[in-house]
């Protein structure tokens, strides 16, 4: 059973048409929960740390929000360079770390 | 400040062989984590260490895989005999704290098994 699932899989959106990403995880003992950016041919880039439920964290165009089982990412009026695959990370327990499948973004100009 | 280092960045080899990789994280962080991802997956925790010591390799196929970080800093990834499914991007990260922390991530290399 995955311990973190990102959806949709895949977006494609209108540039300015915003849209939000779900991380949903089943972990107990959540200790942060993280995205990252990952561009094609390189390493995730950090995004944002959310710590507890009702938390937000905002960057640019990107809000990041996290409840008890869930997190989204909101792109608010994108353009075509936000287009990349979003990670959600959460770290739990004794020091474990997993990573959902992504979330990938295109924004079409 | 310079990034995570990672080489090579590529590298094909022939199933049976031995490859490894090499990695030096950011100075100053404590924990470096080694992630494998397969195309269209997301990064999957191979091991995870603390200064010198070994936090969680729970995921590591110990009966081919092996990795060492000497000294605290530099760590060294090994797998031997590669199989086709060890084709993937191998992520090597570093942190200032403990997992709970952001992680930087290196470019990765990428392994082809033929």
């Amino acid at each position: 059973e995955d311990q973190v699932t990102q959806s949709p899989e895949a977006l494609r959106l209108q540039e300015g048409e915003s849209s939000s990403l779900n991380c949903s995880y089943t972990v107990s003992g959540l200790r942060g929960l993280f995205w990252y950016r990952q561009d094609p041919g390189k390493g995730p880039e950090f995004l944002f740390t959310l710590y507890s439920a009702g938390e937000e964290k905002e960057k640019e165009r990107l809000k990041a929000t996290l409840t008890k089982k869930e997190s989204f990412l909101h792109i608010t009026a994108p353009k075509p360079e936000d287009s990349a695959t979003y990670l959600c990370a959460v770290a739990y327990g004794n020091n474990r770390l997993a990573f959902g499948k992504g979330n990938q973004v295109v924004v079409i100009p | 400040e310079a990034g995570v280092a990672q080489s090579p960045r590529y590298k094909i080899i022939e199933k049976r062989q031995s490859v490894a990789f090499w990695c030096n994280p950011i100075s100053g962080h404590a924990t470096l984590y080694w992630y494998q991802q397969i195309l269209g997956q997301g990064p999957k925790l191979l091991i995870q260490f603390q200064n010198n010591g070994v936090v969680d390799d729970s995921q590591l196929p110990k009966d081919r895989f092996s990795a060492e970080r000497l000294k605290g800093v530099d760590s060294t990834l090994k797998i031997q005999p590669a199989k086709l499914e060890d084709s993937a991007v191998y992520l090597c990260a570093s942190s200032f704290g403990t997992g709970y922390n952001e992680q930087f991530f290196g470019p990765g290399t990428r392994l082809t098994v033929l």
